[in-house]
């Protein structure tokens, strides 16, 4: 079974750091692309980065960009969001998902999920 | 960098009914496009991708069409279960924004 459990978050002032991890289990890790998605509270999903398999591609929403790292760590089965100069406005439920490439030329998608974790901007 | 628009906001149904949402992209993404269900509380549930193709264990009163820019998330009859919040989410270039979102409600 996917199991996927975010850790990490908090609550840290405007300007501050956090790193959240992701412990993946179930699945071969290094093999998959792997995404972080935020929510803000009450309101729509939003894509904010994610890493290929290897650790070899990047990729960024433009409001984080600077910011935050994606990385992973294949040997310990865990993907991390290294989150700094942080806004109030990026208050949100940080969730992590393993993408899945159903063929070969198609794209990925995100197919299991953690439950999130909870991060407060605020002074 | 590719927009994701949805209509309607807001689609009140009835158990039983057909539910169609709609999901338009500011340019063409091919067929590189899924749907996800979320309901309060719960992490995303992907239920269509590549368009057209129900993920694993979805029922097949879920129906996905379109193409480029126009896509359709189809519910047959509502179930109970179904009343939820969905979403399209385009892969076709980054980065990958998804969609403000249909609220499917009573």
């Amino acid at each position: 079974e996917v199991q996927l459990v975010e850790s990490g978050g908090g609550l840290v002032q405007p300007g501050g750091s956090l790193r959240l991890s992701c412990a993946a289990s179930g699945f071969t890790f290094s093999r998959y692309w792997m995404t972080w998605v935020r929510q803000a509270p009450g309101k729509g999903l939003e894509w904010v980065a994610n890493i290929k398999g290897d650790g070899s591609e990047k990729y960024y929403v433009d409001s984080v960009k600077g910011r935050f790292t994606i990385s992973r760590d294949n040997a310990k089965n865990s993907l991390y969001l290294h989150m700094n100069s942080l806004r109030v406005e990026d208050t949100a439920v940080y969730s992590c998902a393993r993408e899945v490439n159903y063929y070969e030329g198609g794209g990925t998608y995100a197919d299991s999920w953690g439950q999130g974790i909870l991060v407060t901007v605020s002074s | 960098e590719i927009v994701l628009t949805q209509s309607p906001a807001t689609l009140s149904l009835s158990p039983g009914e057909r539910a169609t949402l709609s999901c338009r992209a500011s340019q063409s993404v091919r067929s590189n496009l899924a749907w996800y269900q979320q309901k309060p509380g719960q992490a995303p549930r992907l239920i269509i991708y590549d368009a057209s193709n129900r993920a694993t264990g979805i029922p097949a009163r879920f129906s996905g069409s379109g193409s480029g820019t126009d896509f359709t998330l189809t519910i047959s009859s509502l179930e109970p279960e179904d009343f939820a919040v969905y979403y399209c989410h385009q892969r076709f270039s980054w980065p990958l924004p998804f969609g403000p979102g249909t609220k499917v409600d009573f």
